[in-house]
């Protein structure tokens, strides 16, 4: 029972570079969900998906894009990565509630 | 639109006092309210959750919340802190009609520190 599995944990770009940060959850859940978390800020939705197929924006979308690849799967694309990229990501699926995975701490230099 | 507002980014307790974590939500619909902790280097674990039921929730490691529609709140208390219960408290809110039937989208709070002093 792996729940949300999200990889890689730990990474470091260069302002520039490209990365997609992957998400997969075991549990049939249709909603998953992609989150940065900033100190003192909380949690932000940065995108999400309610279901296979579709995805829509959240709070903070600006420089990501998203594929849900299938049910199973839900990745983060940073085209050109920025330093105020730096954040740890936080990937989430629900169906009547919320299991999150244990993050991407990911640094832009 | 929906919004968590968290008093106090910083709490610091002894051990065996009172915990008091305050909450308060702004929504347009009955809302879903949730309280989240997560401890150093780890990810967000569910502590509780509201969904209009009972307005007292009990939830896991002694903890409880309860829900008070006239005063827009939804703090997390627990009767003695234990040094085990140093983390970061979230708490969220959402709208769970959105997806008829799922969870919705989850709004968080900046989240609140709890330091326990032995």
């Amino acid at each position: 029972n792996a729940g949300v599995t999200q990889t890689p944990k730990f990474q470091v770009l260069k302002t520039g570079q490209s990365m997609t940060l992957q998400c997969a959850q075991d549990m049939n859940h249709n909603s998953m969900y992609w989150y940065r978390q900033d100190p003192g800020m909380g949690l932000r939705l940065i995108y999400y998906s309610a279901s296979e197929g579709t995805t829509d924006k959240g709070e903070v979308p600006n420089g990501y894009n998203v594929s849900r690849l299938n049910k199973r799967e839900f990745s983060l694309r940073l085209e050109s990565a920025a330093p105020s990229q730096t954040s740890v990501y936080f990937c989430a699926s629900s169906e009547r509630g919320y299991t999150f995975g244990s993050g991407t701490r990911l640094t832009v230099v | 639109a929906q919004s968590v507002t968290q008093l106090g980014s910083h709490v610091s307790v002894s051990e065996g006092a009172l915990v008091l974590l305050r909450c308060n939500y702004s929504s347009s619909v009955p809302p879903y309210l949730f309280w989240y902790v997560q401890y150093p280097n780890q990810g967000l674990q569910l502590l509780l959750k509201y969904t209009s039921a009972a307005t007292l929730v009990k939830g896991i490691n002694g903890f409880e919340a309860e829900f008070k529609k006239s005063e827009t709140s939804f703090h997390l208390t627990k009767p003695s802190a234990h040094m085990s219960d140093a983390a970061e408290y979230f708490c969220a809110v959402s709208d769970q009609r959105r997806y008829g039937g799922s969870q919705g989208n989850l709004i968080f709070g900046k989240g609140t520190k709890l330091s326990v002093k032995p």
